[in-house]
């Protein structure tokens, strides 16, 4: 079974450029998140999807950032502009769903897409 | 809010040396669930184990050891016998059943994460 696919795995922009990250859950999984990994931190999430619908995207800063997953599968992270301190990894996970309950089901990671911000 | 310390930031053992990983959380609700991720150098966070916090029974598998106490609030984790392979960061996490607002359940908070060398 292939695991959850991201690209790209390395990205370097000069500040104020746009940019996108592209991430493929793992077949059947209709939750996705997105993470934002700071260097020597925990990941912390931006934003989660169920199926098509953003269903937590409080930690997501809306004035550069946004995401879609328009039928339901794939989704993309877009910072428009991006800044200095948006340098970190960016992760994008999946899981099957709340069949054990909502917070049971493990998720499954990608690699990461690594930005740097120059 | 829930939050989650893994006080240790970098642990540095010969091979063959036991380790446990400390973690305490914090939570309001009753229903929860934690969670160990290993992050070698690949980048890629894979799952270790799951508990659910009506499940207080301590867990082995293979040379990897849990040890969950609520009195605590602590999840800690204990590798036997360490081996190079070992080598990676550590995350402890939580995610609770319901949280705040209701729209938060399957929130995973990590922890700062520990950094585990083990040299040969």
């Amino acid at each position: 079974e292939a695991g959850v696919v991201q690209s790209p795995r390395y990205k370097i922009i000069e500040k104020k450029q746009p940019v996108a990250f592209w991430c493929n859950p793992i077949s059947g999984h209709n939750t996705l998140y997105w993470y934002l990994q700071n260097l020597g931190q925990g990941p912390e999430l931006l934003i989660r999807y169920e199926n098509e619908e953003a269903v937590d995207d409080s930690q997501l800063p809306k004035d550069r950032f946004s995401a879609e997953r328009l039928k339901g599968v794939d989704s993309t992270l877009k910072i428009q502009p991006a800044e200095l301190g948006d340098s970190a990894v960016y992760l994008c996970a999946s899981s099957s769903g709340t069949s054990g309950g909502p917070g049971y089901n493990e998720q499954f990671f990608g690699p990461g897409t690594r930005l740097t911000v120059l | 809010a829930q939050k989650v310390t893994q006080a240790q930031t970098e642990i540095s053992v010969v091979e063959k040396e036991d380790v446990t990983l400390d973690c305490v959380y914090e939570t309001r609700d009753t229903t929860y669930y934690l969670f160990w991720y290993k992050q070698p150098p690949s980048g890629e966070l894979v799952f270790l184990i799951r508990r659910n916090s009506f499940d207080e029974q301590n867990e082995i598998s293979g040379r990897y050891s849990w040890n969950f106490q609520k009195s605590t609030s602590s999840f800690n984790f204990t590798i036997t016998a360490s081996q190079v392979v070992d080598s990676a960061v550590y995350f402890c996490a939580l995610s609770e059943f319901v949280g705040a607002g209701g729209t938060s359940y399957g929130k995973l908070t990590f922890g700062q994460g520990t950094i585990l060398t083990v040299h040969p």
